[in-house]
């Protein structure tokens, strides 16, 4: 049973645009969570992370927004750029599990220059 | 600044054989995780170490997978005998710190192809 679920496989968006990409989660113990982002033939790199005592988190062009109560968290790339395509890993932990991540499947992301 | 390294890049093998592929984690970092990569599963933890002692295993899919961390700077994942359905890529990565909001940082990973 999937407890981080990434469920669009894949986005495409126009360079300069927004790029969402969700996350859901279904344990409610999880307090803290992490954006990854993988290139073909490497190895996924952290992007951003928020705590759950938190609501947004930004870093330059990207925003991660949490949503305690409808376990959802989103991540914003704005403006999208063609060096933005890879594939994006959501992930979550709980405190105090020695840094434990779970893992959604990872989501596509294509920008059209 | 070498980052976790992993080797072999690429392993092709026949069902049956037995399979090791290696990981140096960063300098200094006291977590080392194994995952596993496919398309149905996405990225799953197999097995995590603090300390060079194995914490949580898991996620070892069967006992034909062990892991091992002789010391600080070393680990290897074994699968004997191994399976097609164990074609993925596998991924090493290390961490340093005792929470849950400690960075990990991955290696290259090690694509598995078993005929």
């Amino acid at each position: 049973d999937q407890q981080v679920k990434q469920n669009s496989p894949s986005l495409s968006v126009q360079e300069g645009r927004i790029s969402i990409l969700n996350c859901d989660y279904t344990n409610s113990m999880f307090d803290y969570f992490l954006w990854y982002k993988k290139y073909p033939a490497e190895g996924p790199t952290f992007l951003i992370s928020i705590s759950s005592i938190k609501d947004k988190n930004e870093d330059g062009r990207f925003t991660v927004f949490l949503n305690k109560s409808a376990k959802h968290l989103s991540l914003h790339i704005v403006p999208s750029q063609p060096g933005d395509s890879a594939v994006y890993f959501c992930a979550a932990s709980e405190y105090g599990t020695n840094s434990k991540l779970t893992f959604g499947k990872g989501i596509t992301l294509s920008v059209r220059p | 600044d070498a980052g976790v390294i992993q080797s072999p890049r690429h392993e092709v093998t026949e069902m049956g054989q037995e399979v090791t592929l290696r990981c140096k984690p960063i300098s200094g970092h006291d977590y080392l995780f194994w995952y596993r990569q496919t398309m149905m599963r996405g990225l799953e933890l197999l097995i995590y170490f603090n300390n060079n002692v194995p914490i949580d295993d898991s996620g070892m899919p069967e006992d034909r997978f062990s892991a091992k961390m002789p010391n600080a700077s070393f680990s290897t994942l074994k699968i004997q005998p191994s399976e097609p359905r164990d074609s993925a890529v596998y991924f090493c990565a290390s961490s340093f710190g005792t929470s849950g909001t400690d960075t990990q940082y991955f290696g290259p990973g090690t694509r598995l192809t078993v005929l």
